[in-house]
């Protein structure tokens, strides 16, 4: 069956503009989770759904960060007003008896 | 806190060797532990789960075991080839439907 995918897989985008990195889950699985790998900080939970509700947002590292879930299934990450420190890839992952799939990840570049 | 810890940062062995990477944890209250493998550019790949009642899982030539009371786990890799260079990451989850919370790997490189 399809993996977790996400896109754009690669995103590059100018200081001070806004992004949007989409996640489709694999089908079924109520619960997904966004990561951030960045170099020399290893993997950093953002947030976590489940079904369309955000029981914890603890990650989310300021409020430009946000992200919504629709139908019980699509996630979107959004960060405004884009820093250079937001360059990472972030990961999407979703998960069915507590085990995580990930997604290939988007990496996002912000020159 | 949680935090996990990964030591060495990374590893070199000739191939065929039998290697164990190290895993340890600071709260011995886990829910489970996953082994993931990465692929330089490339998400990450589950390659074991092991819940905290039980002590080990074995997929092809990849051993994991854990010990919770104190706070390791370790992965064994069987004979090892190139096609297993790769990071390792260790990651646990502290409670149902929580976050996983990662170490920061371990970079295997397996010469020919």
């Amino acid at each position: 069956g399809a993996g977790v995918s996400q896109s754009p897989s690669n995103k590059v985008t100018e200081k001070g503009k806004d992004v949007e990195l989409r996640c489709d889950p694999i089908s079924g699985h109520t619960a997904l989770y966004w990561y951030r790998q960045s170099l020399g900080q290893g993997l950093e939970f953002l947030i976590y759904f489940q079904g369309n509700s955000a029981p914890d947002k603890s990650g989310l590292p300021s409020d430009r960060f946000s992200a919504e879930r629709t139908g019980g299934s699509v996630s979107t990450l959004t960060i405004q007003r884009t820093q250079q420190e937001d360059s990472a890839v972030y990961l999407c992952a979703s998960s069915t008896y507590n085990e995580q799939f990930f997604g290939p990840g988007t990496r996002l570049t912000v020159l | 806190k949680q935090e996990v810890t990964q030591i060495p940062a990374a590893l070199s062995v000739p191939e065929g060797e039998n290697l164990v990477l190290n895993c340890s944890f600071t709260d011995s209250a886990i829910y489970n532990l996953q082994w993931f493998r990465q692929d330089p550019g490339k998400g990450l790949t589950s390659l074991l789960l092991i819940q905290s009642s039980q002590r080990e899982q074995t997929s092809g030539r990849l051993n994991a075991s854990l010990d919770k009371s104190s706070g390791r786990s370790t992965l064994y890799i069987a004979a090892s080839q190139p096609g297993d260079s790769a990071t390792y990451l260790c990651a646990v989850l502290t409670g149902a439907n929580s976050k996983l919370t990662f170490g920061k790997g371990i970079t295997l490189s397996v010469r020919p």
